[in-house]
């Protein structure tokens, strides 16, 4: 599997949009990008997922590079219920076969 | 329709001995995938089952075991523990390969 890199935390303010990075610069054609978060103690919950398309549900946005070797999560106002662990994983099929990283600790303040 | 259904939600266990964890998937899920969370190694895959085979299988040591159900619910099974096994044990199913996994809220294993 392609491996990730993620900013170890980040701040964001109540009702802004929260911008995650994930840089995955050995992705392969056949790779998708997955986004999961988790509050603490709680299972991780999927957001969102895409192969090279911008894909938008209604929790977030996903912005791929064309190159596909990055991308961005995009949460368009963040709340506190936002702060919470969020893992980006690109895997050929699904998440179930991959190893999350350390993700990135966003923390939504007041 | 009901969620991921991991039980039990605690348990203390004494070193060498062996526990056995239960994840219900959700309806008509056939895949489970097993993972173990600890502090200092992060979320990390342990295995996954399909149609009560195995899939795939993480970098784990042979005590670490599982198996799939015909209703496809799924145990695992960690023998001879050590304490360094404490750690939330979380399964996620999924309704089939490139689709998303949803995850139990884990069992929290401490081994004494």
């Amino acid at each position: 599997d392609a491996k990730t890199t993620q900013p170890t935390s980040m701040d964001c303010a109540e009702g802004r949009a929260a911008n995650l990075p994930c840089n995955h610069s050995t992705i392969s054609g056949n790779e998708y990008v997955y986004w999961y978060r988790q509050i603490h103690s709680q299972g991780p919950q999927y957001i969102i997922h895409g192969l090279k398309n911008n894909e938008t549900n209604e929790m977030a946005s996903l912005i791929i590079t064309e190159d596909r070797k990055s991308s961005t999560l995009i949460l368009p106002h963040a709340t506190l219920r936002d702060t919470a662990v969020y893992y980006c994983i690109v895997d050929n099929t699904n998440a179930g076969k991959s190893t999350f990283g350390d993700g990135t600790t966003l923390t939504v303040k007041p | 329709k009901a969620g991921v259904t991991q039980t039990p939600r605690y348990l203390i266990k004494t070193r060498g001995q062996q526990v056995t964890l239960s994840c219900s998937p959700i309806s008509g899920h056939r895949s489970v995938s097993w993972y173990q969370q600890t502090p200092g190694q992060g979320l990390q895959f342990l295995f996954e089952y399909f149609s009560e085979t195995q899939r795939n299988k993480g970098n784990f040591p042979g005590r670490f075991s599982g198996r799939q159900f015909s209703n496809s619910r799924s145990e695992m099974n960690v023998s001879t523990l050590e304490l360094g096994d404490s750690a939330l044990y979380l399964c996620a199913s999924m309704l089939r390969g490139g689709t998303e996994a949803f995850f139990g809220q884990g069992t929290r294993l401490t081994v004494v």
